[in-house]
C-alpha cells in the first residue's frame, strides 16, 4: 500500500531535550516536506527537501533540522524543543512533475506536547 | 506579506446540496492552485488542482473555479454526503527554478446536515 508513515504518532517531552520524528514514504517520490498545523494558523511549511541531499526552508524553520539522506527518509528533528513547538506535524511526499502540480500525499501525523 | 486565506472559518450545508467554499489569495506569480481536504484525526487529502492559466476545472463532483481579476478561488461540491464533512483547505503553490513553495490557507469547516 502507497503511504507516508511518521513515528511516534504521540510524544510528549520536555524542554531542551533532543527529538526525532520520523518519515517514510514508499513511492519513490523526490519531493518531501514537513508541515506544522496549530489552530487558526492552518498549516505552515517547515523544511522541505526536492531530492536526496537538496533541502530548504519553508515558512517556519525556526528550531528544527532536517536532513535526507535517503529517497525514502525525511526525519524532523528538534534539537532543544520549546513549548511553543507544541503541534501537530505533518509529513508529506510527492513526485515532481514538469507539467503539473505534485499531488503531496500526508501522513498520519504527529501530535507534539513539549512541557 | 503575500497570503492565500478562506472567507468564512465554517459552513453548514444541507444533505444533498451544493457547497461552494471560498478563497482569496494576494500573490499574483502563484503557478497552481490546490484544494486539500482533512477529515478528523487524519492528514490532509488532496481533492483537485488548477493551473494559474486556467480558470475552470472539474472532477468527481467538485468544481474548482478560478478568477484570476478578483484573485479568487473556489470549491463547488455536487450533492455533498455526509462523507464530504470536513476541513478544506486551499493552498497555493510558487514554483521558482525547480523548487516549490506551498502556502496554505487557514481552513473551512464543512458541515454537511442529515
Amino acid at each position: 500500500e502507497a503511504q507516508v508513515t511518521q513515528n511516534p504518532r504521540y510524544l510528549i517531552t520536555v524542554t531542551g531535550k533532543k527529538l526525532t520524528v520520523t518519515c517514510s514514504q514508499n513511492m519513490n517520490h523526490e519531493y518531501m516536506s514537513w508541515y506544522r498545523q496549530d489552530p487558526g494558523l492552518g498549516l505552515r511549511q517547515i523544511y522541505y527537501s526536492m531530492n536526496v541531499e537538496v533541502t530548504d526552508k519553508g515558512d517556519v524553520p525556526e528550531g528544527y533540522k532536517v536532513s535526507r539522506k535517503e529517497k525514502r527518509n525525511f526525519p524532523l528533528i528538534l534539537e532543544s524543543p520549546s513549548p511553543n513547538q507544541t503541534s501537530l506535524y505533518f509529513c508529506a511526499s510527492g513526485a515532481l512533475h514538469r507539467e503539473s502540480y505534485n499531488e503531496q500525499f500526508f501522513g498520519p501525523g504527529t501530535r507534539l506536547t513539549v512541557l | 506579506g503575500e497570503s492565500v486565506g478562506l472567507h468564512l472559518p465554517t459552513l453548514s450545508v444541507q444533505e444533498g446540496d451544493n457547497s461552494i467554499i471560498n478563497c482569496a489569495y494576494s500573490n499574483s506569480a502563484s503557478d497552481y492552485f490546490i484544494w486539500y481536504k482533512q477529515e478528523s484525526g487524519k492528514g490532509p487529502q488532496f481533492i483537485i488542482d488548477i493551473r494559474s492559466n486556467m480558470d475552470k476545472r472539474q472532477g468527481q463532483r467538485v468544481t474548482v473555479l478560478l478568477n484570476k481579476t478578483v484573485k479568487h478561488l473556489s470549491l463547488q461540491i455536487a450533492a455533498t454526503q455526509p462523507g464530504d464533512s470536513a476541513v478544506y483547505f486551499c493552498a497555493e503553490i510558487i514554483a521558482n527554478f525547480g523548487n516549490e513553495k506551498l502556502t496554505f490557507g487557514t481552513g473551512t469547516r464543512l458541515t454537511i446536515i442529515p
